[in-house]
């Protein structure tokens, strides 16, 4: 199985709202990553996770509060967004940390809109 | 600040031909790059990549190539197939901070018959 996987496929979210996306593997890798895509632009990196620990925080908003609750799932928590946030965000996973170094897997994402 | 560009938002080939795509960087850190593709609707997908101590990476019909001095990379796709039409990204790290990967902004290439 090499295939990352992410649910939802697209969310509608109110700027009140909470919600949370999931991203899913079972290749057994120990690294995964939040990426933000703005439509024309390219991936921007939000945080990393290396052995289920934060590792890396690209001075992301708290509004956005990512959890590893073990080495398979990667949630991304969502709360109070601005019209802004909406987006494609990306998953990926890496068999080991340094993951620039190393090929990442990427799910299809999670289209965002925020009202 | 964008540190990796992709100076040619598009670009278009017949089929049986090569298509060039090419990529700049600033950092003079990055030593390490990677080419990823992405279809509509999918993640993207890793296609290859090159150390800075090589100048050149073959695999099948792609091949990279690294110019350090020009800070410039170029992927080549030979021969160029139809399902080859998506969008390419080029994509650099460094030793400072191996988990980070930079993307350059895409080039959307197209293959006609």
């Amino acid at each position: 199985d090499t295939e990352v996987t992410q649910t939802p496929k697209h969310l509608v979210m109110g700027m009140t709202n909470k919600k949370s996306l999931k991203c899913e593997q079972h290749m057994g890798h120990r690294a995964m990553y939040w990426y933000k895509q703005k439509a024309k632009k390219p991936p921007e990196l939000m945080f990393v996770y290396s052995y289920e620990k934060l590792s890396i925080n690209e001075s992301v908003p708290s509004r956005f509060s990512p959890e590893c609750p073990n080495s398979s799932l990667l949630n991304l928590h969502l709360h109070a967004l601005q019209p802004e946030d909406s987006a494609l965000y990306l998953c990926a996973s890496s068999q080991a940390p340094g993951g620039g170094y190393n090929e990442q897997f990427f799910g299809p994402g999670t289209r965002l809109t925020v009202l | 600040d964008q540190q990796v560009k992709q100076n040619s938002p598009s670009l278009s080939v017949q089929e049986g031909r090569i298509s060039i795509l090419n990529c700049d960087y600033t950092n003079s850190m990055f030593d390490y790059f990677l080419w990823y593709k992405k279809y509509p609707a999918e993640g993207p997908t890793f296609l290859i990549s090159i150390s800075s101590i090589k100048d050149k990476n073959e695999d099948g019909r792609f091949t990279v190539f690294l110019n350090k001095s020009a800070k410039h990379l170029s992927l080549h796709i030979v021969p160029s197939q139809p399902g080859d039409s998506a969008v390419y990204f080029c994509a650099a790290s460094a030793k400072e901070n191996t988990d980070k990967l930079i993307f350059g902004t895409g080039t959307r290439l197209q293959v006609f018959p």
